[in-house]
């Protein structure tokens, strides 16, 4: 079974400064993809940023990256240069290619830009 | 590209009653999943269809939800009877292909509510 846990509930950032979300998962399989969406208040499920397992460089989408700790299995995503439109809930999660297309998500973590 | 369409976007219901939530996905798109998002539980998978066939449905909480892919077109998600606790926020997505690298794009959720 796969399970992914986003320990911070909440977070908040001041525009224009940098903000880390964490993400810690658990699969025992070796082929995986990790993501990060956003929910901002129109509930609209956006994607931000996707990482491939086997892949050592940590993926990048403009303003947004992840640092991808495959031996500490955390996945957490760096938001740069914070701006009010930033402001949603974020979710990570995981899919194991032996599950199909199934993806399993975490908790969320709700995320405050103050202007 | 309209994205994925889900209708109605609101439904109010009241127990008892039968539920009928739609979904057209992406054109072209050969998998179709069923999230329901609740406060208490988060995103769960429901069920997921891969060309029109369903794949897992071990999420489906019980006899009472069951769905359908009549074409690649579109699809349903119906409970009968309805009970307050399915009241959540209910996505259709689709992705291209049914492998788990395969990006998935989020309708925009139907609010479903029994009283």
């Amino acid at each position: 079974a796969q399970t992914v846990t986003q320990s911070q509930p909440e977070m908040s950032v001041q525009e224009a400064e940098t903000v880390t979300l964490s993400c810690t998962y658990d699969t025992s399989e070796s082929d995986y993809y990790l993501f990060w969406y956003k929910q901002p208040p129109s509930r609209q499920m956006i994607l931000v940023i996707r990482q491939e397992a086997y892949k050592q460089q940590n993926a990048t989408e403009n303003r947004f990256s992840v640092n991808f700790q495959k031996a500490a299995k955390s996945f957490s995503l760096k938001i740069s240069d914070s701006q009010l439109g930033d402001a949603a809930m974020y979710f990570c999660a995981l899919g194991v290619e032996t599950s199909g297309s199934r993806l399993t998500f975490g908790e969320g973590t709700q995320l405050t830009v103050n202007p | 590209d309209a994205g994925v369409i889900q209708s109605p976007r609101h439904e109010v219901t009241e127990m008892g009653q039968e539920v009928t939530l739609r979904c057209k996905p992406i054109s072209g798109h050969n998998s179709l999943f069923w999230y329901r998002q609740t406060m208490m539980r988060g995103l769960e998978l429901l069920i997921y269809f891969n060309n029109n066939v369903p794949i897992d449905d071990s999420g489906m909480p019980e006899d009472r939800f069951s769905a359908k892919m009549p074409n690649a077109s579109f699809s349903t998600l119906k409970i009968q009877p309805s009970e307050p606790r399915d009241s959540a926020v209910y996505f259709c997505a689709s992705t291209l292909t049914d492998r788990i690298s395969g990006k998935q794009f989020f309708g925009p959720g139907t609010r479903l509510t029994v009283l």
